[in-house]
């Protein structure tokens, strides 16, 4: 079965702190997709980033950076020095060939940064 | 380049009353995606077309779900009779074509309360 949790229901960071948001996975194949997505209050979802299962490489872009971890079945994701414009509820999901190619998503992580 | 659009924002019946959602994507993505999404959790997708085509509707309630992608463009999403457990916001989503790892664009959604 493809599996995504996001352990982490709710998050709260003062502005400038550090804040890393868990992703764990399961699946069987061994060809599969990950990704991040935003959603911000206005309602639609922003895509952040995919990664491919070949590809481990963290990947930095900006304030965000990713760490895939094959062997913990895991792709966190922090935001370096939070701004409040950061607040979102952060989803990640899996598209995998078992999971008929449909996205599966985690139940999301609500991030809140006060000023 | 114009994102999906989704009509209306808003809405709110009374169970057992009819509701249809309307989605246009992306112009050129031949694949469309309903998701719905219920307060605190992850999208669930509801049906996916290719072009005009029904390629996974198995998370789709039959019974009351009916959804349709005339000439492969626009897409509605019927509600016959609503129940208060459909009360969720609707997304739409559309993407180039139906590859692993490719990037779904989401719509801002429909919240509908069904009192």
């Amino acid at each position: 079965a493809q599996k995504v949790t996001q352990a982490q229901t709710e998050i709260s960071v003062v502005e400038k702190e550090d804040v890393t948001l868990d992703c764990v996975y399961e699946t069987r194949d061994t060809t599969y997709y990950l990704f991040w997505y935003k959603q911000p209050p206005s309602g639609e979802l922003v895509f952040l980033i995919r990664r491919n299962s070949f590809d481990e490489q963290n990947e930095i872009s900006g304030r965000y950076s990713w760490n895939f971890q094959k062997s913990t079945s895991s792709f966190n994701f922090t935001i370096t020095a939070s701004q409040v414009v950061d607040s979102a509820v952060y989803f990640c999901a899996l598209d995998s060939i078992q999971g008929a190619q449909k996205l599966v998503f985690g139940q999301g992580t609500r991030l809140t940064i006060n000023p | 380049e114009a994102g999906v659009a989704q009509s209306p924002r808003y809405k709110i019946i009374e169970k057992r009353q009819s509701v249809a959602f309307w989605c246009n994507p992306i112009s050129g993505h031949a694949t469309l995606y309903w998701y719905q999404q219920i307060l605190g959790q992850g999208p669930k997708l509801l049906i996916q077309f290719q072009n005009n085509g029904v390629v996974d509707d198995s998370q789709l309630p039959k019974d009351r779900f009916s959804a349709e992608r005339l000439k492969g463009v626009d897409s509605t999403l019927k509600i016959q009779p609503a129940k208060l457990e459909d009360s969720a916001v609707y997304l739409c989503a559309s993407s180039l074509f139906q590859l692993l790892g490719n990037e779904q664009f989401f719509g801002p959604g429909t919240r509908l309360t069904v009192l």
